[in-house]
């Protein structure tokens, strides 16, 4: 069964420096796919970013990119330039590849809570 | 505007009711998901739909109960044999097409409280 660790609850940065938020998994899948979510104090879940575990260059979305090592089997989330609207929870989650037997459902880590501070 | 929307966004139960919680997209998604979040907690599968009257079981579906009659609809009902329903429940939907990922678009939430 795969599975999801985040292992930083809580973490805290500074407006506009760089944070680094960990992600590893566990999965015997050769093809597969990684998200990272969002979820403010309004509580939407919103898409940070996705990767495709075939692909070897690393997502990037505007001030967040991801460092995706498969053998390590670790994704890390790197926010540049942190602004206070970044403050939310950050979930981590992993999805099989397709195929006919693939339900393609999501397994979530526990999140990071991430604090930007003024 | 395309998107999600969960009505309504709190709702409280009284012990021993059943209610209905509702979720409508505009996608044109084929799947549809419904979560559950409680403090501390990751998200956990109530129920998924991959296509019009068809659903399966997600990890925790005792208690729940869903429908899936129109494209664009995926109700859920809490029934009256969830012992602890007071949580929030997120829907979300993605689209189907083979070889890829099926990114999953969330909705903005209901809070249910049991009184």
């Amino acid at each position: 069964a795969q599975t999801v660790t985040q292992s930083q609850p809580e973490m805290s940065v500074q407006e506009a420096e760089t944070v680094t938020l960990s992600c590893t998994y566990d999965t015997s899948e050769s093809n597969y796919y990684l998200f990272w979510y969002k979820q403010p104090p309004s509580r939407q879940m919103i898409l940070v970013i996705r990767q495709e575990a075939y692909k070897q260059q690393n997502a990037t979305e505007n001030r967040f990119s991801v460092n995706f090592q498969k053998a390590a089997k670790s994704f890390s989330l790197k926010i540049s330039d942190s602004q206070l609207g970044d403050t939310a929870m950050y979930f981590c989650a992993f999805m099989k590849g397709y195929n006919a037997g693939n339900n393609r459902k999501l397994i979530w880590g526990l999140g990071t809570s991430l604090a930007v501070n003024p | 505007d395309g998107g999600i929307t969960q009505s309504p966004k709190y709702l409280f139960r009284k012990e021993g009711q059943n209610v209905t919680l509702s979720c409508e997209q505009n996608l044109n998604h084929d799947a549809m998901y419904w979560y559950r979040q409680d403090p501390g907690q990751g998200l956990r599968l109530i129920y998924y739909s991959q296509i019009v009257n068809d659903f399966q079981k997600g990890d925790i579906a005792e208690g729940y109960s869903v429908s899936r009659e129109k494209k664009e609809s995926f109700p859920l009902t809490v029934t009256s044999a969830q012992k602890n329903p007071t949580a929030f429940y997120l829907c979300a939907s993605s689209p189907l097409g083979s070889g890829g990922a099926s990114t999953q678009y969330f909705g903005p939430g209901t809070r249910l409280t049991v009184l």
